[in-house]
């Protein structure tokens, strides 16, 4: 089973650029997350999507971030324009379930360095 | 704002060694914790999911307990090995969505 795919893996961008990135979930996930990591703390949610829809997007700046799920399947996650302070790792997972027992599957994250 | 933590922050253990760290949640509200781990320049990866007080969960060299009155979780690992050297997360799932701890970051030494 193919595993979920992020890219890029790195990007460096100077602050006011944007950004964006790509996750692919595991094929039949209909949960799919995007987590915020900055160095030193845990992962914090940014949006969670249940097939395209929007379950909870109440920790995602909106004023610069957004996110899409237009076909219930890839994701994009976009800055408009970068902060400093966006320099961390954003991680993308999927679920197949919503019960508490179904763990999340993890891509390998896209390392964002915003000079 | 639920609040997670995890402790120690960082530990350094000598190959062989036993070791062991701690997550805390809030235990109102609770449905399961799941531990991740985490190496480096990889996709963090699900250890275990508990729900029930008392649960104890074991996979190879690792395991788990949980107490869900007092809102806390160990995760053990024996005779640790530098294959073990990551970053261990806790998160706590509350019907819809998770809360991560800072992680554990282990290096073990050969």
């Amino acid at each position: 089973e193919a595993g979920v795919a992020q890219s890029p893996r790195y990007k460096i961008i100077e602050k006011r650029q944007s950004v964006a990135f790509w996750c692919n979930p595991i094929s039949g996930h209909a949960t799919l997350y995007w987590y915020q990591q900055i160095l030193g703390q845990g992962p914090k949610l940014l949006i969670q999507f249940q097939n395209n829809g929007v379950v909870d997007d109440s920790q995602l700046p909106k004023d610069r971030f957004s996110a899409e799920r237009l076909k219930g399947v890839d994701s994009t996650l976009k800055i408009q324009p970068a902060k400093l302070e966006d320099s961390a790792v954003y991680l993308c997972a999927s679920r197949g379930g919503r019960g508490e027992r179904n763990e999340q599957f993890f891509g390998p994250g896209t390392r964002l360095t915003v000079l | 704002i639920l609040n997670v933590e995890q402790s120690p922050q960082s530990l350094h253990v000598q190959e062989g060694d036993s070791t062991n760290f701690t997550c805390s949640f809030p235990s109102s509200n609770f449905y399961a914790l799941h531990w991740y781990r985490w190496e480096t320049a990889k996709s963090p990866e699900a250890l275990f999911v508990m729900t029930l007080n008392g649960d104890e969960k074991k996979k190879g060299r690792i395991s788990a307990t949980l107490n869900t009155k007092e809102g806390y979780s160990y995760l053990y690992i024996k005779g640790s090995q530098p294959e073990d050297s990551a970053t261990y997360l806790c998160a706590s799932f509350y019907g819809q969505n998770f809360v991560f701890g800072p992680g554990t970051r282990l290096s073990v030494l050969p």
